[in-house]
């Protein structure tokens, strides 16, 4: 099946401080990405749909400030969290779709973001 | 908006015996998808089983089936002869076919973490 990676699997980074996590689908073009938050035992949380060439859409009380995504080619989703806090700590999980496959969504590993 | 409930939190099942993960969801909608996903401890999302709302025929995947009551808006997922690396969190999904902005976005329940007992 069609392959989507993260990277990096888990970073920790400084309040105050910003990191950057991408996501590659890597044997297909993705038309559309979506990005998500989850915590521990809990649900994913979608936060944003990303795509290729647009500004990402935002789900109600995701700070677009905050939570940067930018879709710069069919294959590569940035997340950006500016200024991180620690309660933005959490596990991001990216997916994507392509219009070739009309019910597949792929999933990435996951990236755990650490802020101390 | 369309809303997706699981309303076991947590269940368990002896090895080699059969469990069933409920979901019911709500939703306007005539036609859709429905998925179960599963999220082992690795946190990769592997999915399940999917289920076009316009087919009456159940799907099934090996030892995986659905119950799709469409009518009522119920979609379990049955595991058969429980094998130890089926424990996981298991996600049931609903995927609109509309287009526009909500187009392949999925709307999860809250999960049910199975634990398979030897």
């Amino acid at each position: 099946g069609a392959v989507v990676s993260q990277h990096p699997s888990r970073v920790i980074c400084k309040s105050g401080t910003s990191v950057k996590i991408e996501c590659r689908s890597l044997d297909f073009q993705a038309t559309t990405m979506f990005w998500y938050r989850q915590f521990p035992k809990q649900s994913l949380m979608l936060m944003a749909t990303s795509n290729e060439g647009s500004k990402a859409t935002y789900e109600q009380g995701v700070e677009k400030d905050k939570f940067l995504i930018n879709h710069a080619s069919l294959t590569l989703s940035t997340l950006t969290v500016t200024s991180a806090h620690p309660e933005d700590s959490s596990f991001y999980i990216c997916s994507a779709i392509s219009w070739r496959a009309t019910f597949e969504q792929y999933f990435g590993p996951g990236t755990r973001l650490t802020v101390t | 908006a369309q809303t997706v409930t699981q309303s076991q939190p947590e269940m368990s099942v002896q090895e080699a015996e059969t469990v069933t993960l409920s979901c019911t969801y709500d939703t306007s909608e005539s036609d859709y998808y429905l998925f179960w996903y599963k999220q082992p401890p690795s946190r990769q999302m592997i999915l399940v089983i999917r289920q076009e709302a316009y087919k009456q025929q159940n799907a099934t995947e090996n030892r995986f089936s659905v119950n799709f009551q469409k009518a009522a808006k119920s979609f379990s997922l049955k595991i058969s002869d429980s094998q130890l690396g089926d424990a996981a969190m298991y996600f049931c999904a609903y995927r609109s076919v509309a287009g526009g902005t909500s187009y392949g976005k999925l709307t999860f329940g809250q999960g049910t973490i199975l634990t398979v007992h030897p």
